[in-house]
């Protein structure tokens, strides 16, 4: 069974360009969350949707930020512009809800120059 | 949710079990304990979690005292691949998961 899959697994752009990361759930999972992963912070929670809509987006950084589930099988993570400090992986995740394990993309590796 | 406690790091010679100890001393009675572990440039990977019955699977078993004031992730074979940082938290009913700094089990030929 394919696993979640993330686009593109690397990025490399310039500070105020704009930034969007893919993502496609495993199929059948109502909920997706998007994970930032650096050095200093570890992994922290940006955003988690349940049935396509935003429950909980408290770990957004800012307005810079935004995520977007269009249908079941995608969603968009977008920085608008970007920073240098928005380097980071990050990953996108799926899960069955009510509890289940959440299982996780391979990631996006983004560098801000 | 309830804090966790796991050692920086751990060694285990290939083919023997490694034992990952994690306490959470202040867990309540509805949370759950979720393994997960990251190899290097990859994605988390769910392990086991478990309420209070230890649990089994084809990756590892997971043991629960008594009390749920700790607990044990055993990878009962480790080989070169189970290298990685192996994530212990206590969960809710709620979806969210708070990874701590882990610790990074080193398996050594």
């Amino acid at each position: 069974d394919a696993g979640v899959i993330q686009s593109p697994r690397h990025e490399v752009t310039e500070m105020g360009q704009e930034v969007t990361l893919r993502c496609k759930p495993i199929s059948g999972h109502n909920s997706l969350f998007w994970y930032r992963q650096t050095m200093m912070r570890g992994l922290e929670l940006l955003i988690y949707f349940n049935n396509n809509v935003p429950i909980d987006d408290s770990g957004m950084p800012e307005d810079r930020f935004s995520a977007k589930m269009p249908n079941a099988s995608f969603s968009t993570l977008k920085i608008q512009p970007s920073e240098p400090r928005d380097s980071a992986v990050y990953f996108c995740a799926s899960s069955l809800g009510g509890g289940q394990p959440q299982h996780f993309g391979d990631g996006t590796r983004l560098s801000i120059l | 949710d309830a804090k966790t406690t796991q050692p920086t790091s751990m060694d285990c010679a290939e083919g023997r079990a490694a034992n990952l100890p994690c306490n959470h001393s202040t867990i309540s009675g509805n949370e759950y304990v979720y393994w997960y572990r990251q190899i290097h440039s990859q994605g988390p990977q769910y392990i086991i979690h478990g309420l209070k019955n230890n649990e089994t699977n084809e990756m590892a078993s997971l043991i629960i005292t008594e009390d749920r004031k700790s607990s044990t992730l055993i990878l009962p074979h480790a080989t070169l691949r189970d290298t990685a940082v192996y994530y212990c938290i206590v969960r809710g009913s709620n979806y969210k998961l708070t990874f701590g700094k882990g610790t990074l089990l080193t398996v050594n030929p």
